[in-house]
């Protein structure tokens, strides 16, 4: 079974400055989809960005960026210019790609608190 | 922007008593899903539901859960008779499930309280 370790539960970071979120996971199937979420104090789960397994080059999204290293089966987060608004709990998610199991999971995610 | 809806936002309910969670998909969604997140916990699978019927379930998914899509838009997760460690918070998700498609996307989440 596929499992994400999130080995941070707390980080913080102050305004403007970078931080990176680390996870790792373990599986023995070649192609997967890696996630991260971002879940504000509202408690509702808003995709960050996502990588496709088999695509060499990292995602981007604006300020949010990721380290994958496929054969180290790591996958860190990295948040430029972090904002107040970026403080929540950020969770790494799998899912298998091919055929077997399509559900997410996850791990148990790291709080984030951006200081002004 | 279409998004995955839930109500009630917040639900109570006695221990014992059945409940009746819902959730709106995204309308050209095929793959549906419900996860819970005990307070404080990590995001755990329940059930996924494809061509009107479960694809998958969990060890927490047991004879006291079910799930429903009654018509074209209404996705439920049924609990028939609630106990205190059914208290959580529930997320709905959908996924379109084509060619290319990655991601599911999350309802708001319904809190459910068990007293």
């Amino acid at each position: 079974a596929q499992t994400v370790t999130q080995s941070q539960p707390e980080m913080s970071v102050q305004e403007a400055e970078t931080v990176t979120l680390s996870c790792t996971y373990d599986t023995s199937e070649s192609d997967y989809y890696l996630f991260w979420y971002k879940q504000p104090p509202s408690r509702q789960m808003i995709l960050v960005i996502r990588q496709e397994a088999y695509k060499q080059q990292n995602a981007t999204e604006n300020r949010f960026s990721v380290n994958f290293q496929k054969a180290a089966k790591s996958f860190s987060l990295k948040i430029s210019d972090s904002q107040l608004g970026d403080a929540a709990m950020y969770f790494c998610a799998y899912r298998n790609s091919l055929g077997g199991s399509e559900k997410l999971v996850f791990g148990k995610g790291t709080k984030l608190t951006v200081n002004p | 922007e279409p998004e995955v809806t839930q109500t009630p936002s917040h639900q109570v309910t006695q221990m014992g008593q059945e409940v009746i969670l819902r959730c709106v998909p995204i309308s050209n969604h095929l793959y549906f899903y419900w996860y819970r997140q005990i307070l404080g916990q990590k995001v755990e699978f329940l059930v996924s539901f494809y061509n009107n019927e479960i694809s998958e379930k969990s060890e927490i998914f047991d004879d006291q859960f079910s799930v429903e899509r009654p018509d074209g838009s209404n996705f439920t997760l049924k609990i028939r008779s609630t106990k205190l460690e059914d208290s959580a918070m529930y997320f709905c998700a959908s996924r379109q499930g084509r060619q290319g498609d990655t991601e599911a996307f999350f309802g708001q989440g319904t809190r459910l309280t068990v007293v």
